[in-house]
């Protein structure tokens, strides 16, 4: 059964600092996607990863994936408040007819 | 516009009674889902649909029932509510492997 962990679950942090928000799965697969919600809302597409190695870029915004590790990072750089939200990973299950499986979320607080 | 839309956007309710939260998209996507989400447990996929008249269980089906008569519109029925499934429902549709949400729906059982 494909699990998948993202830490941390909860990130404080100021205007211009950079971070990292980490989804680890637990059986193989090489397709993971990366969503934000804000309060009350929808989930937004952010970034799909269809490969060992991809990398993509918006903005402040740069992910990646190993499908070897089986990692997925999001960084962010230089952090603006309109970035806070709460950001989904999610992974297709191959065992489970391509379903997407989710990770809880980290709820990210950008303060001024 | 095209999207998905799903209604109502909130409903208050009673224990044992019978809901239905509509979903209805206009890109043909063959892929539509019904998830829930709740403080501590993520998205959780009730049920899930691959065409019109195909409808499969996701992870928590128990409590649901859907049908899928034509490729635009799938619905979700909560037969007899419960307090348990206060949460709020989005619909999702699939395309070259990406989900594509709906505003969702609040729904409280009392």
């Amino acid at each position: 059964e494909l699990k998948v962990e993202q830490n941390p679950l909860f990130l404080s942090m100021q205007e211009g600092k950079n971070y990292t928000i980490y989804c680890n799965y637990s059986t193989t697969s090489d397709r993971l996607y990366w969503y934000r919600q804000d309060p009350g809302k929808s989930l937004e597409s952010l970034f799909v990863l269809l490969s060992n190695g991809a990398v993509k870029q918006e903005g402040r915004l740069m992910a990646s994936l190993d499908t070897k590790a089986r990692l997925s990072t999001l960084h962010i750089t230089a952090a603006v408040h309109d970035l806070s939200a709460t950001y989904f990973c999610a992974v297709e299950d191959w065992g489970s007819n391509y379903q997407l499986i989710w990770g809880a979320g980290t709820k990210l607080i950008i303060k001024p | 516009d095209a999207g998905i839309t799903q209604s109502p956007r909130y409903k208050i309710t009673e224990t044992g009674r019978q809901v239905t939260l509509m979903c209805h998209q206009t890109w043909s996507h063959s892929y539509m889902f019904w998830y829930r989400q709740d403080l501590g447990h993520g998205l959780r996929l009730i049920y899930y649909s691959a065409a019109a008249d195909i409808t499969d269980k996701g992870e928590v089906p128990d409590g649901y029932v859907v049908s899928r008569s034509k490729t635009e519109n799938f619905p979700l029925t909560l037969e007899s509510a419960t307090r348990s499934q206060t949460s709020v429902y989005f619909c999702a549709t699939k395309s070259s492997g990406e989900l594509f949400f709906g505003e969702g729906s609040r729904l409280t059982v009392l």
